[in-house]
């Protein structure tokens, strides 16, 4: 059975303190490995797809990583606004549909 | 950009009630979804459908209906509301067969209370 896990559930940082979210996943045929970013009442909002061992993807303070078992975020120098609920997520295995198994999440409050 | 849209933010129904919830894409995703998701049970499939009036059951399909008349457009159904269905109910869609990208974009949720 496909199994996402994260941790921590939450996380608290100070700004500008560096830390990273871990996501370790259990699928046959990973068909991609998606990270989202959720504000509190507010849809998942997509961030990166990462589809191979090795693949990094960058967008401002955020980095994912990605290794044959688990993908990392890694946030450096957090801002307040970057205080969200993260997601991630991979495709079900064997479906043609795209269906996703999700993490429960990490809560990531940043302090100024 | 895609965009996901959802008809309300916030719904309040009384017990017994029949319920529409409305999603609606603007990228010829041929793929949607429905989710519901509540406190430490995260994001949980209701529903999906992969093309115009098909429709597959997801992990918690009871008490749920649904309907996609149009590719754009894809809707939820509380036959008979209840209030276990309280709960945030987002929508999501995504680029169908013949892509490798399985990525969903997400609607801005609905909010809904059931009393």
């Amino acid at each position: 059975e496909d199994q996402v896990t994260q941790s921590p559930e939450a996380l608290r940082l100070q700004e500008g303190e560096s830390s990273s979210l871990n996501c370790s996943y259990t699928v046959s045929g990973l068909r991609g490995l998606f990270w989202y970013r959720q504000d509190p009442g507010k849809g998942p909002e997509f961030l990166f797809t990462l589809y191979s061992a090795g693949e990094e993807k960058e967008k401002e303070r955020l980095k994912a990583t990605l290794t044959k078992k688990e993908s990392f975020l890694h946030i450096t120098a957090p801002k307040p606004e970057d205080s969200a609920t993260y997601l991630c997520a991979v495709p079900a295995g064997g479906t043609s549909y795209g269906k996703l198994t999700f993490g429960q999440g990490t809560i990531l409050t940043v302090h100024p | 950009d895609v965009k996901v849209t959802q008809s309300s933010r916030y719904l309040v129904k009384r017990t017994g009630e029949k319920v529409f919830l409305e999603c609606v894409q603007d990228m010829d995703h041929e793929n949607m979804f429905w989710y519901r998701q509540d406190p430490g049970l995260g994001l949980r499939l209701i529903y999906f459908s992969y093309d115009v009036k098909m429709k597959e059951k997801g992990d918690i399909p009871e008490g749920y209906s649904v309907s996609r008349e149009k590719k754009e457009r894809f809707s939820l159904i509380l036959e008979s509301a209840s209030t276990n269905q309280t709960s945030m109910y987002l929508c999501a869609s995504r680029r169908g067969q013949g892509t490798s990208s399985y990525e969903q974009y997400f609607g801005p949720g609905t909010r809904l209370t059931v009393t």
